[in-house]
């Protein structure tokens, strides 16, 4: 069974500052990892996933994450964050194939002028 | 390409009352996933249909169903509605769930209030 954990459910960061979101995984199988974005009203957005081979993944509006197997980690990093970043990012990851995808908590970024 | 669609946007229900939830999924995608989505719980699977099929099942109790048409279409339904039940029902479609990587793209949602 996969599980997802977010730490925190709230970041704030100002305008240009780095943004740093965290996801920590848990799966019995080699996971496939997604990070999700959610703007108010909206549904969710792909914006990058890792399945297999290079481990730092690139996605749309310039975030990337790093597939970390020994920390079971894959945190989503932009260097310098926008107003319109400020939405609800969801990591979520399955099993190859799909099967048991699970989302987890959430994290709602704002980002301060 | 048009993306997934769900009718209606919005809907206010009444307690013990029933709703179908409908989604049409990308042109060519033939697995169909409904999720709810609440402030308490996040993010909840409810199930997946392909082809016409349901092939996985989340941890919710009877009254929520659902069904696949022979096009992808798919509708699910709620019955004997509780105020629980408000959420924001978000459906997703997939190539098939064979094709890696598996990539779910989302519809905006149905919103649902039971009063």
């Amino acid at each position: 069974a996969q599980s997802v954990t977010q730490l925190g459910s709230h970041v704030s960061v100002s305008e240009g500052a780095l943004v740093l979101l965290r996801c920590n995984y848990s799966s019995s199988v080699p996971p496939y990892l997604f990070w999700y974005v959610q703007y108010p009203n909206q549904g969710l957005q792909l914006l990058l996933k890792y399945t297999t081979g290079a481990t730092l993944v690139k996605g749309i509006n310039g975030f990337e994450a790093e597939f970390k197997k020994s920390e079971t980690s894959f945190h989503l990093t932009k260097p310098s964050a926008h107003m319109s970043d400020a939405a609800e990012y969801f990591c979520a990851v399955s099993g190859p194939y799909g099967q048991n995808f699970v989302f987890g908590p959430g994290t709602r970024l704002s980002v301060l002028p | 390409k048009a993306g997934v669609t769900q009718t209606p946007r919005y809907l206010i229900k009444t307690r013990g009352q029933q709703v179908t939830l409908s989604c049409s999924p990308i042109s060519g995608h033939r697995s169909v996933s409904w999720y709810q989505q609440t402030p308490g719980q996040g993010l909840q699977f409810l199930f997946e249909y392909f082809s016409e099929t349901q092939r996985n099942k989340g941890n919710f109790p009877g009254r929520f169903s659902g069904r696949q048409f022979s096009n992808s279409r798919s509708e699910m339904n709620v019955s004997t509605l509780e105020l629980g039940d408000s959420a924001l029902y978000l459906c997703a479609s997939s190539l098939d769930r064979g094709d890696s990587p598996y990539e779910q793209y989302f519809g905006p949602g149905t919103r649902l209030t039971v009063t």
